[in-house]
């Protein structure tokens, strides 16, 4: 089946340190990946994704290249900010089994103090 | 404002009671996906619906149904609530391709006393 596994967290991080949240995954063929961004007392708002092996997905200094052959879809950024303090999941969706629905990690918990 | 729209936002009730979630999705989304966020098993996806038809089911219990309606808008039925079922409920739409990203509402978040 399909399956997701991030890093545990919390990551905490200085302002403008580097981040590398890791996620790899299962799954058969070629899934469509995926990272999402919950900040407190919100819903989930899609953070950059990637839907073929050496795509990389960017947004708002974000970036995540999609590595089959290590299966993972690492998230980074070269400069963090206390406005990125938030839990961020990853996930993928799976047209081979014809699955839509996301199968997410566990989520990672970003802490970014000033 | 991801266009999704949850209601209520908060609900609390008591065991063995039945409760309804509702959800209207983005204009022009097909698919509406019903997912439970609990601090024990994370996010779990429960059901999907395109154009008013079942698509797909997760880990859905017996006791909890949904629908989709031909407006689009899809609600969530919760019965004989127990402790365990006390969880954040998102609602998530799209157009409705397996690459196309799921927009998420903000969530209900479901208390049972």
């Amino acid at each position: 089946g399909n399956s997701v596994t991030q890093m545990e967290g919390p990551v905490t991080l200085s302002e403008e340190a580097f981040l590398t949240i890791n996620c790899t995954y299962t799954a058969t063929g070629y899934p469509s990946l995926f990272w999402y961004v919950q900040y407190p007392g919100e819903g989930l708002q899609l953070l950059l994704k990637a839907t073929k092996a050496d795509d990389k997905g960017s947004n708002k200094g974000f970036e995540a290249t999609y590595r089959k052959e290590t299966t993972s879809f690492h998230l980074e950024k070269g400069s963090v900010q206390v406005s990125d303090s938030a839990v961020y999941f990853c996930a993928l969706t799976n047209s081979d089994t014809g699955r839509r629905a996301l199968t997410f990690g566990s989520g990672t918990r970003l802490q970014v103090q000033p | 404002d991801s266009g999704v729209t949850q209601t209520p936002k908060h609900l609390i009730t008591a065991t063995g009671q039945r409760v309804t979630l509702r959800c209207s999705p983005r204009s022009g989304d097909l698919s509406v996906y019903w997912y439970q966020q609990s601090l024990d098993q994370g996010l779990q996806f429960l059901i999907q619906y395109y154009n008013g038809e079942e698509r797909a089911k997760g880990n859905i219990l017996e006791r909890f149904s949904a629908q989709q309606f031909p407006d689009l808008h899809s609600e969530l039925n919760l019965s004989s609530l127990e402790l365990g079922d006390s969880a954040l409920y998102f609602c998530a739409s799209s157009v409705g391709g397996v690459n196309q990203p799921q927009h998420f509402g903000d969530g209900t978040r479901l208390s049972i006393l």
